[in-house]
């Protein structure tokens, strides 16, 4: 069984400060890898994803994640953020087929910018 | 890129009335539907996974006959919520598989919808 672990529920940040929103994954199969951000009242919205190849994946909206399989994360990062970077971000894994390509979701963390 | 659409976007019923919500891809066939719950400030929750021509299959805990899924075509599905409670007003999130594009690499990725809010009083 899969399950991912968003080690924060809220980060708050300042403005052009950077930013690093951690994940963790257990699996026991080949896993993708995937980092939405969902603003009030809206859908998801795929930032970046880790299918296979190179472990730095760059994503909208200037976001990247490295994935590091010894440690099983895929920790999200941004040099520098906006206010409009503030809403809620999910960490997601799904097995490749395995299991019916589910995706399961991570507990999400709540960005907060500040001015 | 590929677009999911959901209807309605928002809807309030009275306890014990059904609501239908319908999800669409709207520029690509999904064999693969899925269907999500979200509570206020959580996570999503996958309900079911709808394949087109056969039975949805159920997450552990969910009421197959209280949420009814019919996925009748390759670009429809619809999540019927029976007798609805209180206890049932949530964010409903569908998500749809598009196999067309496995070339490009997006063979593993779901399109989600904008979601729709059901408040039932």
């Amino acid at each position: 069984a899969q399950s991912v672990t968003q080690l924060d529920s809220q980060v708050p940040v300042f403005e052009e400060a950077p930013v690093e929103l951690r994940c963790n994954y257990s699996s026991s199969v080949s896993v993708y890898l995937f980092w939405y951000v969902q603003y009030p009242n809206q859908g998801l919205q795929l930032l970046l994803k880790y299918l296979s190849g190179s472990t730095l994946v760059k994503g909208i909206n200037g976001f990247e994640a490295e994935f590091n399989k010894s440690q099983t994360s895929f920790h999200l990062r941004k040099p520098s953020v906006h206010i409009s970077d503030t809403a809620e971000y999910f960490c997601a894994v799904s097995d490749g087929g395995t299991g019916g390509f589910k995706t399961i979701f991570g507990a999400g963390t709540r960005l907060f910018v500040k001015a | 890129g590929a677009v999911v659409s959901q209807h309605p976007s928002w809807v309030i019923c009275k306890s014990g009335t059904s609501v239908k919500i319908e999800c669409r891809s709207l520029d690509f066939q999904a064999t693969t539907m899925f269907w999500y719950r979200q509570f206020p400030k959580q996570s999503l929750m996958l309900m079911a996974t709808s394949n087109e021509g056969s039975k949805a299959t159920y997450e552990q805990g969910v009421e197959k006959d209280k949420f009814l899924i019919n996925h009748a075509s390759l670009t429809l599905s619809t999540l019927t919520v029976t007798s609805a409670h209180p206890e049932d007003s949530s964010f409903y999130i569908c998500s749809a598989r598009d196999w067309g594009t496995a070339a490009s690499g997006a063979y593993n990725e779901q399109f989600f919808g904008p979601g729709t809010r059901l408040t039932v009083l």
